[in-house]
């Protein structure tokens, strides 16, 4: 079993959705990570986050550290939003262990 | 521009010969990042390194070797040995600690 656990594998909604993609983890951790990875393969850093939540525009990022569960939510939906949404999380100081990812599909 | 770069985009090399994936990044950060990247798969841990002249192997270190000469760069060597390395090879840095990781635009490496 994986450490890092995403769901769901593969979402496509319309324009306009609200988009909830979950990350549950089974070790111990110092910060959780939610990154983006474009169809050109590069990653973006969206959130990190150690509690509670936190908002940048249209996303927004929950962590629950007694239920070791993370959401991050896309609110309003756009096509460009399309893209791999990756959770990772610290194990120790230095190293990240990576979920294997959710596609996001937003048609129009 | 403060940033991290992978060079090339592309690289073809037949089986059987070493190749050199470079990694630069100007954002003064300490700690440094190898990641493979399988379709399907989440990414994986190479090599990584905290600081000049010290690396550690990650998760999947055999038949790759790394150098942290100098703080800004830290190459990526694929060996002959690694059995399989036709793949997308991330690097990262960081600062010290559990922070934010900066990735580069990755190298697709491709064994014929």
């Amino acid at each position: 079993k994986n450490e890092v656990e995403q769901s769901p594998q593969n979402l496509t909604a319309q324009e306009g959705e609200f988009i909830t993609i979950n990350c549950s983890y089974s070790v111990g951790i110092s910060a959780l990570h939610w990154l983006q990875q474009h169809p050109g393969g590069g990653i973006v850093s969206l959130f990190m986050l150690s509690s509670g939540k936190k908002k940048h525009g249209r996303l927004i990022a929950t962590i629950n550290i007694q239920e070791k569960h993370s959401s991050l939510h896309i609110t309003a939906s756009h096509p460009r939003d399309s893209a791999v949404y990756i959770c990772a999380v610290n194990k120790g100081a230095q190293k990240l262990v990576f979920g294997q990812g959710t596609r996001l599909t937003i048609n129009p | 521009d403060g940033g991290i770069t992978q060079s090339p985009k592309y690289l073809f090399r037949k089986e059987g010969q070493n190749v050199t994936l470079s990694c630069e990044q100007n954002l003064n950060h300490d700690a440094m990042y190898w990641y493979r990247q399988d379709p399907g798969q989440g990414l994986r841990l190479i090599y990584y390194s905290q600081i000049v002249n010290d690396f550690q192997k990650g998760d999947i270190a055999e038949g790759y070797s790394v150098s942290r000469e100098k703080k800004e760069s830290f190459p990526l060597t694929v060996t002959s040995a690694q059995k399989n390395p036709t793949a997308f090879y991330l690097c990262a840095s960081s600062r010290q600690g559990p922070n934010e990781q900066f990735f580069g635009p990755g190298t697709r490496l491709t064994v014929l």
